[in-house]
C-alpha cells in the first residue's frame, strides 16, 4: 500500500518568513495530493492541493509543487503570519480505488512574532 | 451551516463501557471516515463507507463498529471501552478527491 513521509515534524520561523514542508509517496498510482492545516481543538482543514496532472499550483501565500518522477510534493508558505501556526498534514489519494487517503504524520509550524 | 458535525465534542466515561459517536455530513458526500488521531497527532484511518458498504477496515479492534444509517451519517459504536482508546477521533467525509473534516470528538477513558 502507499507510504506517505513527512518532514520535518517541528518547524519554526520567525514571522515574514518562509516556510517548507516536504512529502514523499511510494506509491506511482497516487494522483491526488491534498494539504490539511490543524488548528489546536479543530479538524483538520483542506487548504490546498493539486493533482498528477500539475505540477505547481499556489493560492495566495502558499503554493504547492509536485514532481512525479521523484515522488515527492512540497508545501511552501510565503510572508509566514502568527495565524499560521498549526499542525500541517499532507496526504496522498489514489481516486481509483474508493477515496482512500493515506496522511503523514504531520508537521508541527511555529511562527514566532 | 455545518459541513460535517460530530456529537458529542468532549466524552468522558468509564472503562468497560458502550459509547457511540454520532457523525453527519450536509455536503452530499458518497464517502465518509473515521479518524483515530493519538496523542502525537498521528491521523490513523479506521472505516470509510461508501454508499453504506465499508470499503475500508483497516486493523482496528472489532470493539469498534461503524454504523451507516444513511449516505448523510456514519456512527461510531465503541463496546468496553479500554484506556487506550483514549484520543480524538474525527468524522470526515469526500466526493471525488476531497475530504473534509468534523470538529473531533475527544474521547477520555478513566
Amino acid at each position: 500500500g502507499e507510504n506517505v513521509e513527512q518532514h520535518p515534524s517541528t518547524l519554526s520561523v520567525q514571522e515574514g518568513d518562509s516556510a517548507v514542508i516536504k512529502c514523499t509517496y511510494s506509491d506511482s498510482a497516487s494522483n491526488y495530493f491534498p494539504w490539511y492545516k490543524q488548528e489546536l481543538g479543530k479538524g483538520p482543514q483542506l487548504i490546498i492541493d493539486i493533482r498528477s496532472n500539475v505540477g505547481e499550483k499556489k493560492d495566495q501565500r502558499i503554493a504547492v509543487t509536485l514532481n512525479k518522477t521523484a515522488k515527492h510534493f512540497s508545501l511552501h508558505i510565503t510572508e509566514t503570519q502568527p495565524e499560521d501556526s498549526a499542525v500541517y498534514f499532507c496526504a496522498a489519494s489514489i481516486s481509483d480505488t474508493g477515496n482512500q487517503f493515506y496522511f503523514g504524520t504531520g508537521t508541527s509550524l511555529t511562527v514566532i512574532p | 451551516d455545518t459541513a460535517v458535525s460530530q456529537t458529542p465534542k468532549y466524552l468522558v466515561t468509564q472503562m468497560g463501557n458502550d459509547k457511540s459517536i454520532k457523525c453527519e455530513q450536509n455536503l452530499g458526500h458518497d464517502t465518509m471516515y473515521w479518524y483515530k488521531q493519538d496523542s502525537k497527532k498521528f491521523l490513523k484511518i479506521m472505516f470509510s463507507y461508501n454508499n453504506k458498504e465499508l470499503i475500508i477496515n483497516e486493523t482496528v479492534p472489532n470493539r469498534f463498529s461503524p454504523k451507516s444509517p444513511d449516505k448523510a451519517h456514519l456512527n461510531l459504536h465503541i463496546n468496553s471501552l479500554e484506556l487506550g482508546d483514549s484520543a480524538v477521533y474525527f468524522c470526515a467525509s469526500s466526493r471525488i478527491n476531497e475530504q473534509f473534516f468534523g470538529p473531533g470528538t475527544r474521547l477520555t477513558v478513566l
